[in-house]
C-alpha cells in the first residue's frame, strides 16, 4: 500500500525565515493534498496538486508537486507566528479511490 | 449544516464500556471519512463512506471497532468494550464525491479511556 512520509517531523524557525517540508510517496501520486492543523482543532485545506511538475500559491504559501509525481514540497516564504501548526500531506491511497492517506505531519513553530 | 460536526467533542470513558461518536457531514456531501490521530501521530484511516455503503473498512484496527450510515447523511463509529489504546482524537471529514476532492474535517471527538 503507498505510505506518505514528510520531512522534517518537526521544525523551529525564527519569525521571518523561509522554510520547507517535504512529503515523499512510495508511489505515484493521483493527487497530493496539503492541510493544516492547530492544537484542538481539525484539519484547514491549504492547497491539492494534481499534475506532474504543478505549483500553486496561496499568500505566502507554495506547494509542488515534481514531474514524476512521487514528491511535493510546502514553501513558506517570511514566516509569521501564525503559520505556527502541523502540516499534513494527503493522497489518495488506492489510485484514484477516494481513500485518503496521510503523512506523519510536520510540526512547526514560530518563534516572535 | 456550514461544515462537518462532530459530537461529543470530548468522551471519557472506563474501559470496557462501549462508545459512540456522532458525525454530521455537509449537506449533500456523499463521501465520509473517519480518521484517528493519537497523540504525536498522523491521521490514521478508519473507514470511507460513499454513500450509505463503506467500499473500504480496511482501517478499522479490531472487531470492536464498527461504523454505519444511513440516510446517506450521519454516520455513527461505535467502539465496543474500549480499551486504553483507543484514546485518540477521532476525526470525521466529507466530500462532495470522494475523488480528487478536497476533504472538509470536523473538530474531532477527544476521547479518553480510564
Amino acid at each position: 500500500s503507498q505510505e506518505l512520509e514528510q520531512s522534517p517531523q518537526s521544525l523551529i524557525v525564527q519569525e521571518g525565515k523561509n522554510l520547507t517540508i517535504n512529503c515523499t510517496s512510495s508511489k505515484t501520486l493521483y493527487g497530493l493534498y496539503w492541510y493544516k492543523q492547530k492544537y484542538g482543532e481539525g484539519l484547514i485545506f491549504l492547497m491539492m496538486l494534481q499534475k506532474g511538475g504543478e505549483e500553486k500559491s496561496h499568500e505566502k504559501i507554495t506547494a509542488k508537486l515534481d514531474e514524476k509525481k512521487q514528491q511535493s514540497s510546502l514553501h513558506i516564504t517570511a514566516s509569521q507566528p501564525s503559520h505556527a501548526g502541523i502540516y499534513l500531506c494527503g493522497a489518495d491511497g488506492s489510485g484514484n479511490t477516494g481513500k485518503l492517506i496521510f503523512g506523519q505531519g510536520t510540526t512547526l513553530q514560530v518563534k516572535p | 449544516g456550514a461544515g462537518v460536526s462532530q459530537s461529543p467533542s470530548n468522551k471519557v470513558t472506563e474501559k470496557g464500556k462501549d462508545v459512540e461518536l456522532r458525525c454530521d457531514p455537509i449537506s449533500g456531501h456523499t463521501a465520509l471519512y473517519w480518521y484517528r490521530q493519537s497523540l504525536g501521530q498522523g491521521l490514521e484511516f478508519l473507514i470511507y463512506f460513499q454513500g450509505n455503503s463503506a467500499p473500504d473498512k480496511s482501517g478499522l484496527p479490531s472487531d470492536r471497532f464498527s461504523a454505519e450510515r444511513t440516510g446517506g447523511s450521519v454516520s455513527t463509529l461505535t467502539i465496543q468494550r474500549t480499551q486504553q489504546e483507543d484514546s485518540a482524537v477521532y476525526l470525521c471529514a466529507s466530500s462532495l464525491q470522494g475523488t480528487n476532492e478536497k476533504l472538509f474535517f470536523g473538530s474531532g471527538t477527544q476521547l479518553s479511556v480510564l
